[in-house]
């Protein structure tokens, strides 16, 4: 399974609410990734798990909360969100932290209004 | 056909013509670099990747080439055909140890 799966595929949030993306790896892999990429621009890094621990936060606004339960998983909360935080989130994973080729998830198209 | 400079953000070819996409990098310490594939509604694909030790490395249909001296990488897509349609990214690995991407070339493909 060389699969990154993610969960939902599209998100419509009020800023009041929360709501949860998910995404899930079969491959063994020790690092995931959360990057968000805006139309016509190239994925930007938000968060670096490496071994379930907190890697890198890329200086990412406090109302977008990664977890990551176990070696497979990974969630990213969303509360209190803008509407400039729509965009499409992607999932990544790889062997290790510094193995730079990451398998990348379709992505969740998420809309903030 | 071929890129006229670099960070150009469309290319189109003729299907059935080799494709040269081009990309500049930043830093001079970046050691690895990755061209991924993006097509419409996915993410990210990865397509071939080169290490700073070599100029040149091939793939199925593909070819990297890397330029250290002018910190430039360019991806040549050999006989291109419809589902070659994609942005493509190169990424270089930086030295606070994660990929950073370039802007992206749309490439389009004339029938």
């Amino acid at each position: 399974d060389t699969e990154v799966t993610q969960t939902p595929k599209h998100l419509v949030m009020g800023m009041t609410n929360k709501k949860s993306l998910k995404c899930e790896q079969h491959m063994g892999h020790r690092a995931m990734y959360w990057y968000k990429q805006k139309a016509k621009k190239p994925p930007e890094l938000m968060f670096v798990y490496s071994y379930e621990k907190l890697s890198i936060n890329e200086s990412v606004p406090s109302r977008f909360s990664p977890e990551c339960p176990n070696s497979s998983l990974l969630n990213l909360h969303l509360h209190a969100l803008q509407p400039e935080d729509s965009a499409l989130y992607l999932c990544a994973s790889s062997l290790g932290q510094f193995d730079y080729e990451q398998y990348f998830g379709p992505g969740t198209r998420l809309t903030v209004t | 056909g071929e890129s006229v400079g670099l960070h150009l953000p469309t290319l189109s070819v003729q299907e059935g013509d080799n494709s040269i996409i081009n990309c500049a990098y930043s830093n001079s310490a970046s050691d690895y670099f990755i061209w991924y594939k993006q097509e419409s509604g996915k993410g990210p694909q990865f397509i071939i990747d080169i290490r700073s030790n070599m100029d040149k490395r091939q793939g199925q249909r593909v070819t990297v080439l890397l330029n250290k001296t002018v910190k430039h990488l360019s991806l040549q897509i050999a006989a291109t055909q419809p589902g070659d349609s994609a942005v493509y990214f190169c990424a270089e690995n930086a030295p606070s140890q994660k990929l950073v991407f370039g802007q992206g070339t749309r490439l389009t493909i004339n029938p």
